[in-house]
């Protein structure tokens, strides 16, 4: 059984402070990670995805990939009460014949509150 | 929202009723999902489609059918619905020539099943 893991929270930052989401996952194959951010009441939104080793940077949201670890995390710097939502992490499925599949697991998302 | 949308928004019925859930989509993507949110548990796969006709099952399907007539529509039918499908359901799309299988995801609708 793949899984994807999240602490569920919830976490709790003063504003302006680096908020930090983690996620581990279980299939070494998978090549892609995404990070959605859902509102309460609302739809998952895509912020950023990832499928290299290292850091990649969009505005005040950094992902950092280690496949070694099977580890994913998304950082949000100068974290704004805006911020406040619930971060969903996702894999892409991987076949055994080594092909990716359009399929995602979804973890069961960290919950975010941003403190003024 | 992709210009994805979703019928009903919200629906409550009656336990052994049929209930359909419809998802539109503008673009003739290829890939169209059903997914279903619970506390605890996440987005959960029941059914996707890679075509018109062509679906397969996800992690959750027991319960849960599809049809895909057309590239547009991806309806999901409960044929008799229970307690236990109470959820929120949100339909997605992954875009056509991306590389990397990101999803973009509807409204949702919210069920409640008495």
């Amino acid at each position: 059984q793949k899984e994807v893991e999240q602490n569920s929270g919830p976490l709790s930052v003063p504003e302006g402070a680096i908020a930090s989401l983690n996620c581990t996952y279980s299939d070494r194959g998978s090549q892609s990670f995404f990070w959605y951010r859902q509102y309460s009441g609302k739809s998952p939104e895509l912020i950023m995805f990832i499928y290299s080793n290292g850091d990649k940077e969009d505005g005040r949201f950094t992902a950092q990939l280690n496949k070694a670890s099977q580890y994913v995390s998304l950082l949000i710097r100068d974290s704004q009460p805006s911020d406040s939502a619930t971060y969903l992490c996702a894999v892409n499925v991987e076949e055994g014949y080594g092909g990716a599949t359009n399929k995602l697991i979804f973890g069961t998302g960290t919950l975010l509150a941003v403190q003024p | 929202d992709a210009g994805i949308t979703q019928s009903p928004r919200h629906k409550v019925t009656e336990t052994g009723t049929p209930v359909t859930l419809r998802c539109h989509q503008t673009e003739n993507h290829r890939y169209m999902y059903w997914y279903r949110q619970d506390p605890g548990h996440g987005l959960r796969l029941i059914h996707y489609s890679y075509g018109v006709k062509d679906t397969d099952k996800g992690e959750v399907s027991d319960g849960y059918s599809v049809s895909r007539s057309k590239t547009e529509d991806f309806l999901l039918t409960l044929e008799s619905a229970t307690s236990s499908q109470t959820s929120v359901y949100f339909c997605a799309i992954t875009i056509s020539g991306g590389a990397y299988h990101e999803q973009f995801f509807g409204p949702g609708t919210r069920l409640t099943v008495l």
